[in-house]
């Protein structure tokens, strides 16, 4: 069984859909990060948190620690939110990440 | 632009050669790490430097080593090269906080 999971592994929706991804995970960390990665093939951080929830414009993410849980939410989703997302923890050895499978998402118009 | 640059984007090369990726970290980060992201087997932490030493290795295989410099900079180097070492090969920089930035990648082809 993998460190990390992440459900869906795939995600088609309609544009202006709310759209969440799930990631479990079975160790203890110090933070979990959500990154997206576009076909390009670029990595982009856009959340790292290690308690409960932040926000930046439609992304929000939530953690519950006892639960080992977190969740990405899309709200009002858009076809350039198409990508892959990608749940990563940092068990707190030397900040090392160790990733999920990650989730593609296609948003459609 | 995460601040991070890796150098070449693209390398096609042939089994058994060598090969060296370079990374430069963003501007004042201590920290650089290197993932692997293949087909089958996904982002995989390969090893990490802090200030010119070894800090962390992950699944990183023997042909394969790294160093960083006193500018910072990082090299990892690829030897012996197998078709399975074809993959996306990251790095990244890690600062005073926990973030780390990625840099665009290196594609790597192994024929």
């Amino acid at each position: 069984k993998n460190e990390v999971e992440q459900s869906p592994q795939n995600l088609t929706a309609q544009e202006g859909e709310f759209i969440t991804i799930n990631c479990s995970y079975s160790v203890g960390i110090s933070a979990l990060h959500w990154l997206q990665q576009h076909p390009g093939g670029g990595i982009v951080s856009l959340f790292m948190l290690s308690s409960g929830k932040k926000k930046h414009g439609r992304l929000i993410a939530t953690i519950n620690i006892q639960e080992k849980h977190s969740s990405l939410h899309i709200t009002a989703s858009h076809p350039r939110d198409s990508a892959v997302y990608i749940c990563a923890v940092d068990a707190g050895t030397a900040s090392k990440l160790t990733f999920g499978t990650g989730t593609r998402l296609q948003v459609t118009l | 632009d995460s601040g991070v640059t890796q150098t070449p984007k693209h390398l096609i090369t042939a089994t058994g050669q060598r090969v060296t990726l370079r990374c430069s970290p963003r501007s004042g980060d201590l920290s650089v790490y290197w993932y692997q992201q293949s087909l089958d087997q996904g982002l995989q932490f390969l090893i990490q430097y802090y200030n010119g030493e070894e800090r962390a290795k992950g699944n990183i295989l023997e042909r394969f080593s790294a160093q960083q410099f006193p500018d910072l900079h990082s090299e990892l180097n690829l030897s012996s090269l197998e078709l399975g070492d074809s993959a996306l090969y990251f790095c990244a920089s890690r600062g005073t906080s926990d973030e780390q930035f990625f840099g665009p990648g290196t594609r790597l082809t192994v024929l």
